[in-house]
């Protein structure tokens, strides 16, 4: 079945680069997202990859993927004090419904 | 910037009575959903919808019931609230192949 996998937690210092990785088992995933989820707030789209692409930066976001592991990585270069939230990773398996599968969120703290 | 709403964001209600949780978008999309969220948990499909007319069951059991009679509203319904059902409800929308949009999240407390 499917099945999204994330690390649970990442602490780092302020202006470091954060680096939150997920698995995924849906080798027929279409596109593959990174939603961030600040504290009493919804899911914010923050960026999403096609899966025939094997990278994407945009502005301080770089999303890797390596289709052959299985694997999505999510860096943030100079991490800020307000990137502090929850980090989902999800797939869609596209079709008639283009439901989304989320990980377990990883929680990213960044320290002053 | 997505367009999508949902009141109320917070509820604390008393075991045994019926809510209803608003959602409306104003982007004219096909399809919307309905995730469930516990703290610090995963978040689930519970209700889905491919139009005007059309509601389906996710992936998770729930027994919350929803409806769509227009396109940009898709409200969900407690009939009896119960702790077990104390969560975040988050709505989203989507057209067709292209990225989901959430709402901010309806966050509810059975007491």
């Amino acid at each position: 079945g499917e099945d999204v996998e994330q690390s649970l937690f990442l602490s780092v210092r302020e202006g470091d680069s954060s680096v939150i990785n997920c698995t995924y088992t849906d080798s027929s995933s279409t596109y593959l997202y990174w939603y961030k989820q600040e504290p009493g707030a919804g899911l914010q789209l923050l960026t999403y990859i096609f899966s025939n692409m094997d990278m994407k930066q945009d502005q301080r976001l770089t999303v890797l993927l390596n289709k052959k592991d299985k694997h999505l990585s999510l860096r943030i270069a100079d991490t800020q004090t307000g990137d502090s939230a929850i980090y989902f990773c999800a797939e869609t398996l596209g079709g008639a419904t283009n439901k989304l599968i989320f990980g377990t969120g990883t929680l990213l703290a960044v320290q002053p | 910037e997505a367009d999508i709403y949902q009141t109320p964001r917070y509820l604390v209600i008393g075991t045994g009575k019926k809510i209803t949780l608003e959602c409306s978008q104003t982007m004219g999309h096909d399809k919307m959903y309905w995730y469930q969220q516990d703290p610090g948990m995963e978040l689930h499909l519970i209700h889905y919808s491919y139009g005007v007319n059309s509601t389906e069951k996710g992936d998770l059991s729930s027994e919350s019931t929803v409806s769509r009679i227009r396109t940009e509203h898709f409200p969900l319904t407690l009939e009896s609230a119960r702790p077990s059902h104390t969560s975040q409800y988050l709505c989203a929308s989507s057209e067709a192949g292209n990225t989901i949009y959430f709402g901010e999240g309806s966050w509810l407390t059975v007491v």
